[in-house]
C-alpha cells in the first residue's frame, strides 16, 4: 500500500467553525490531490498540488483552502464549516503527470458538519 | 468537460462467472485510464492503469480494455469471488493531471 495517511479519519464539527485536514505521504511523489466523495455525484477534484507552495483549484474549490509547506504534507482547510460540506474526503498522489501516472489514494476522511 | 459514465450502476452475479463492466467518456483526449475497487467505508484501491497508447492491461484474473477512439473501457473479472464484491469505479487521467471518475458500479458475487 502507498504510504498515505489522512487525519483525522473522522471528525463532527459544527456550522461556521474552521476545519483543517491533513494529508501526509512518505512515497515522496510530487503531486498531491484532495477529493470529496458524495452520494449521487462520485469524487471530484477540490485542489491539487504540483509541487511545494504550487496550488491549483479543481472541479469544486469553493469554500476551501489548501497549502503545500512540504512534499510530503497537504492541508485541506474548510475556513468556515457549512452543512453542504458534509463529505467524505479523499487525499491522492502520484509521481508525475504524464501518461504512466498512477494514483493512490488514503483511507478517507469522514466529515460531519452539523 | 470529460465526463465518464459507467453502466451498470449495480450488477449481481453467481460465483464463478465471468463479467464485465463498462465506462464510457466523451473526451477523447485522454492520458491514461485507470480502475479502482472500493470496498464499503474505505479508500480506494488501483486496480489497473492502462496508457492512451495502449490497448488492455491484465492483471491476474482481470482485464481492462481501452479504445480511446470510440471512449470505452472494459474491464472483465474472470471466474468471479465472493471476495470480489466492491464498487468499481473508472477515471479518466486528462489535462492538469486530474482524474474524471464515474460514479461506479456496485458488484455483488452471490456464493
Amino acid at each position: 500500500d502507498a504510504g498515505i495517511t489522512q487525519s483525522p479519519r473522522h471528525k463532527v464539527t459544527e456550522t461556521g467553525t474552521p476545519v483543517t485536514l491533513r494529508c501526509h505521504q512518505t512515497e515522496n511523489h510530487r503531486y498531491m490531490y484532495w477529493y470529496r466523495q458524495d452520494p449521487g455525484h462520485g469524487l471530484r477534484l477540490i485542489h491539487y498540488s504540483y509541487g511545494v507552495k504550487d496550488t491549483d483549484k479543481g472541479e469544486v474549490s469553493d469554500g476551501y483552502s489548501v497549502s503545500r509547506s512540504k512534499t510530503e504534507d497537504f492541508l485541506l482547510t474548510l475556513e468556515s464549516a457549512t452543512s453542504s460540506q458534509t463529505s467524505v474526503y479523499f487525499c491522492a498522489i502520484s509521481e508525475s503527470g504524464g501518461v504512466n501516472t498512477e494514483a493512490f489514494f488514503g483511507q478517507g476522511t469522514r466529515l460531519t458538519v452539523v | 468537460k470529460q465526463e465518464v459514465t459507467q453502466i451498470p450502476a449495480a450488477l449481481s452475479v453467481p460465483e464463478g462467472e465471468n463479467l464485465v463492466l463498462n465506462c464510457s467518456f466523451t473526451d477523447s483526449a485522454i492520458y491514461n485510464l485507470q480502475w479502482f475497487r472500493q470496498d464499503p467505508g474505505k479508500g480506494l484501491t488501483s486496480l489497473l492503469l492502462i496508457q492512451s497508447s495502449q490497448r488492455e492491461q491484465t492483471s491476474g484474473r482481470l482485464n481492462a480494455s481501452l479504445d480511446k477512439s470510440s471512449g470505452r473501457s472494459t474491464l472483465y473479472i474472470a471466474a468471479s469471488q465472493p471476495g470480489d464484491s466492491a464498487t468499481y469505479l473508472c477515471a479518466v487521467g486528462a489535462g492538469s493531471y486530474q482524474l474524471t471518475f464515474g460514479k461506479g458500479t456496485k458488484l455483488s458475487v452471490i456464493p
